[in-house]
């Protein structure tokens, strides 16, 4: 398995653009999480999924972000309008919800830059 | 509530051990681990301990748990240049079901 794949890598785009950012997670895992990283604040949690439905979306912060999992194979986190504080990496990562090791593996991650 | 708390920054000489510490104030963590940031990339798991657990040792590598100050640490033995990254402490309190609660991470700097 090539891990979990994140796109793009970079991304920069202007206020008040949408931006879309796309998770594959590692075949089997039925567990996906979206992290957002930042000097300030580390690694926050977003949302998580299990089974492809939405368990925990509290940290998303606002209704400008939305995370969809239509099948066990892709999900995606949308920012719709972008604004420059949403500049961060972010990372999606998956695992499986069987056994005590319970290893969460991690994309590349996405860095956003909101100009 | 979860909240795990590390040091930002941490700089050692090459060859020296490297110690980085993590305090968390949920009891109930089960599960605690380390992860590693090399530079532009993801995170990756290092080691983990059970919490019924006090020390683990994995070749350089010493995790030590004192569960009743709720204090984690991670030793790195004869630290090398290319253990200079991130490393984050995580949490979570049950297997595999909740997601994992991370410091802010600690930069070690590792000077030649």
């Amino acid at each position: 398995d090539a891990g979990v794949i994140q796109s793009p890598r970079h991304e920069v785009t202007e206020m008040g653009q949408e931006v879309t950012l796309r998770c594959k997670p590692i075949s089997g895992h039925d567990y996906l999480f979206w992290y957002r990283q930042t000097m300030m604040r580390g690694l926050e949690l977003l949302i998580y999924f299990n089974n492809n439905v939405p368990i925990d979306d509290s940290g998303m912060p606002e209704d400008r972000f939305s995370a969809k999992m239509p099948n066990a194979s892709f999900s995606t986190l949308k920012i719709q309008p972008s604004e420059p504080r949403d500049s961060a990496v972010y990372f999606c990562a998956s695992r499986t919800g069987t056994g005590w090791e319970t290893e969460a593996f991690f994309g590349q991650g996405t860095r956003l830059t909101v100009v | 509530g979860e909240d795990v708390e590390q040091s930002l920054f941490l700089s050692v000489r090459e060859g020296d051990s490297s110690v980085i510490n993590c305090t968390y104030t949920d009891s109930s963590s089960t599960y605690l681990y380390w992860y590693k940031q090399e530079p532009g990339a993801g995170l990756q798991l290092l080691t983990y301990i059970f919490s019924n657990m006090d020390m683990k040792q994995d070749q350089r590598l010493t995790v030590l748990l004192n569960k009743k100050d709720k204090h984690l640490s991670l030793r790195i033995a004869d630290t090398q240049t290319g253990d200079s990254a991130i490393y984050f402490c995580a949490e979570s309190y049950t297997s595999g079901n909740t997601p994992l609660v991370f410091g802010k991470g600690t930069r070690l700097s590792v000077i030649a």
